[in-house]
């Protein structure tokens, strides 16, 4: 599982509340993503950072901010939040060394309801 | 703009079976494809890496197969069990060095005792 955890795993909120997701990695990986998964729409990059303080937008940002102030955590920040927000964010790092070069693995999810 | 495409968007066949599931896209200047499986309510498992330079790539039961000129992959999967029903995803690496993928939405596979 490429050492990958997410927190909170389930979160209900209300609209217009501030939301923070964490992922964590124990690894050492450069490059870490955010998706969000929907019916019908598949999974959809948000956010990606490649390196510590460096981030930058994928297919659907809007509404969304990222942070990376050390290489093991990745934070996912809804401002304001909205129920078309309502999804499951799942979290990602891409190997860059040794057997899996290039592989992508994912953390376990974490299922948010905006009310 | 990658697109990829994976059809059916659902299969159901009897256990034993030999099948295959097909995954399309339509820049054939990828990096890499990965194919994934995610079982209901879970993260993304991932099942094979093919690199751009990679015709194939086997494990266990599983061969995925990559055509970049025709902008094609498939996945094999033989003998099914039934412990092989879940979602399988392809995507798609066209992003060189920050390895972002772009995803078909999955193909839900049931196989039947």
């Amino acid at each position: 599982d490429a050492g990958i955890t997410q927190s909170p795993r389930h979160k209900v909120t209300e609209t217009g509340t501030p939301v923070t997701l964490r992922c964590h990695q124990t690894e050492n990986h450069r490059y870490m993503y955010w998706y969000r998964q929907d019916p019908g729409h598949g999974l959809r990059l948000i956010h990606y950072s490649y390196g510590v303080k460096d981030t930058d937008k994928g297919e659907v940002s809007d509404g969304y901010s990222v942070s990376r102030s050390k290489t093991e955590d990745f934070l996912l920040t809804l401002e304001s939040a909205t129920s078309s927000q309502t999804s499951v964010y799942f979290c990602a790092i891409t190997a860059t060394s040794g057997a899996s070069y290039n592989e992508q693995f994912f953390g376990p999810g974490t299922r948010l309801t905006v009310l | 703009k990658q697109e990829v495409t994976q059809i059916p968007a659902a299969l159901s066949v009897p256990e034993g079976e030999n099948l295959v599931l097909n995954c399309s896209f339509t820049d054939s200047a990828i990096y890499n494809l990965q194919w994934f499986r995610q079982d209901p309510g879970k993260g993304l498992t991932s099942l094979l890496l093919i690199q751009s330079s990679q015709r194939e790539q086997t494990s266990g039961r599983l061969n995925a197969s990559l055509d970049k000129s025709s902008g094609r992959s498939t996945l094999y999967i033989a003998a099914s069990q039934p412990g092989d029903s879940a979602t399988y995803l392809c995507a798609a690496n066209s992003g060189g060095s920050n390895y972002k993928l772009t995803f078909g939405k999955g193909t839900l596979l049931t196989v039947n005792p």
